[in-house]
């Protein structure tokens, strides 16, 4: 059981727009911790795609774009390619544990 | 540029301690602020957090397994050392290695490629 809380999965058609959320509690992103996201394609390592809630590493298309509010927080995908297809984590820290840095359980993200 | 592999046994059998190590380039584990996590995902399932060594060489443990888990560095050499104990079959995972700040709020910028670990007699 994850610290954070993702769906499952998500689907979207090339060109379409998808989002994926991160639930968290009051202990984490409530507590106004920064939120990251990372995707990790089929047999390689995850690779930080949003950092600080909504600020892109030099590289990453600005078709991606990360948003918070509140104790959740939210990874938007406009203009879906079929190499967006890939399973997204968010990551955040969480004060109630001590150090510790917090996963979501992950998305699949299925371009059909 | 920055670069972290992992290293280690790809099979343990049960009970027995796994070490596995990170050896990084393209920064140094001295500069103020830096630190290496572990990090594992169980074959199908999510990333978990293990263990964090920052530049000052505090730890820091996932409250889950913090009993089991001792993180340490030698910062002359580049490497960043996990050792696990009474390791189980459920303990089967690629596990890697990341850089990030010390900050709460810090991401983890750049990984390592991942070492698949099986837990099997």
């Amino acid at each position: 059981q994850s610290v954070l809380t993702q769906p499952p999965s998500v689907s979207g058609a090339p060109g379409q727009r998808v989002t994926i959320s991160c639930t968290g509690s009051s202990s984490n992103i409530g507590a106004n911790y920064d939120v990251h996201w990372y995707q990790q394609l089929p047999g390689t390592a995850p690779k930080l795609l949003i950092y600080a809630n909504n600020n892109r590493p030099s590289g990453v298309p600005d078709r991606f774009s990360g948003s918070k509010s509140g104790t959740s927080a939210s990874l938007a995908i406009t203009g879906l390619q079929a190499e967006d297809e890939a399973d997204y984590y968010c990551q955040s820290y969480d004060s109630s544990l001590s150090g510790s840095r917090v996963f979501g359980g992950g998305t699949k993200l299925t371009v059909l | 540029q920055v670069t972290l592999r992992e290293s280690g046994p790809a099979l343990v059998k049960p009970t027995q301690t796994l070490t596995l190590t990170c050896t990084f380039s393209g920064f140094s584990l001295s500069t103020s602020g830096m630190c290496v996590s572990w990090i594992r995902q169980p074959p199908g399932k999510a990333l978990e957090w293990l263990a964090l060594i920052d530049w000052e060489d505090d730890k820091f443990y996932s409250t889950s397994l913090k009993t089991r888990l001792t993180i340490s560095k030698d910062t002359s050499r580049n490497q960043v050392v996990l050792t696990m104990t009474y390791m189980d079959p459920m303990d089967t995972a690629t596990y890697y290695c990341a850089r990030s700040g010390i900050a709460a709020s810090n991401s983890f910028d750049y990984w390592g490629q991942g070492t698949l670990v099986t837990v099997s007699s």
